[in-house]
């Protein structure tokens, strides 16, 4: 079946660090590739995706790139800030196209001022 | 994008009791989802509420413990009965629209004691 490995966290950094949460899946076919954020106090929202292959999903500064020989969809974002404080989850959507999303653990990130 | 509304935003029940969620969306979507969000865990996936018939679960989960109903394409209610403490988490619905990408709810925060 589907799923997805994330890094586990939490990740603590300081302010206009560079961020990177990796993340690998196991997927019969060609699945899309999301990457959601819970702010805290917020619910789940999209933050980017990648439907095929080498496509590069962005938003908010952060990008994360589909790598089907790696089967890889890692986040990163080159100068992070305290508003980026929240957690990350990346998500699969199943090749089939009914859009049931699988999800990895999700990793907690924390940047201080 | 789609606005979602979820009823109630939390909720602390007595054990053995039942509780049903709301979900209602201000526009008609093609597929809705129950998620389940474990304390501390990532998103699993219940159900996919089906529009006029029965729902469609996921491995793990049962009808007659998560009772599902979508009378249109606009509204769902997901059903958690004979509550245990291990119900205690939050409950998310999703739509996806116009067959784009899914959206979420802020998600019913249940405590169970």
């Amino acid at each position: 079946g589907n799923s997805v490995t994330q890094m586990e966290g939490p990740v603590t950094l300081s302010e206009e660090a560079f961020l990177t949460i990796n993340c690998t899946y196991t997927a019969t076919g060609y699945p899309s590739l999301f990457w959601y954020v819970q702010y805290p106090g917020e619910g789940l929202q999209l933050l980017l995706k990648a439907t095929k292959a080498d496509d590069k999903g962005s938003n908010k500064g952060f990008e994360a790139t589909y790598r089907k020989e790696t089967t890889s969809f890692h986040l990163e974002k080159g100068s992070v800030q305290v508003s980026d404080s929240a957690v990350y989850f990346c998500a699969l959507s199943d090749p089939g196209g009914d859009y049931k999303l699988s999800f990895g653990a999700g990793t907690t990130v924390t940047v201080r001022a | 994008s789609a606005v979602i509304s979820q009823k109630p935003s939390r909720d602390i029940c007595q054990r053995g009791t039942s509780l049903t969620i709301q979900c209602q969306v201000d526009s008609q979507v093609t597929m809705m989802f129950w998620y389940r969000q474990q304390p501390g865990q990532s998103l699993t996936l219940i159900a996919t509420a089906n529009q006029g018939s029965e729902a469609t679960y996921e491995s793990g989960f049962v009808i007659d413990k998560f009772p599902i109903s979508r009378p249109n394409l606009t509204f769902s209610t997901l059903t958690v009965s004979n509550m245990s403490p291990e119900d205690s988490s939050i409950y998310l619905c999703s739509v996806v629209e116009m067959n784009t990408e899914a959206f979420f709810g802020q998600g019913t925060r249940l405590t169970v004691v």
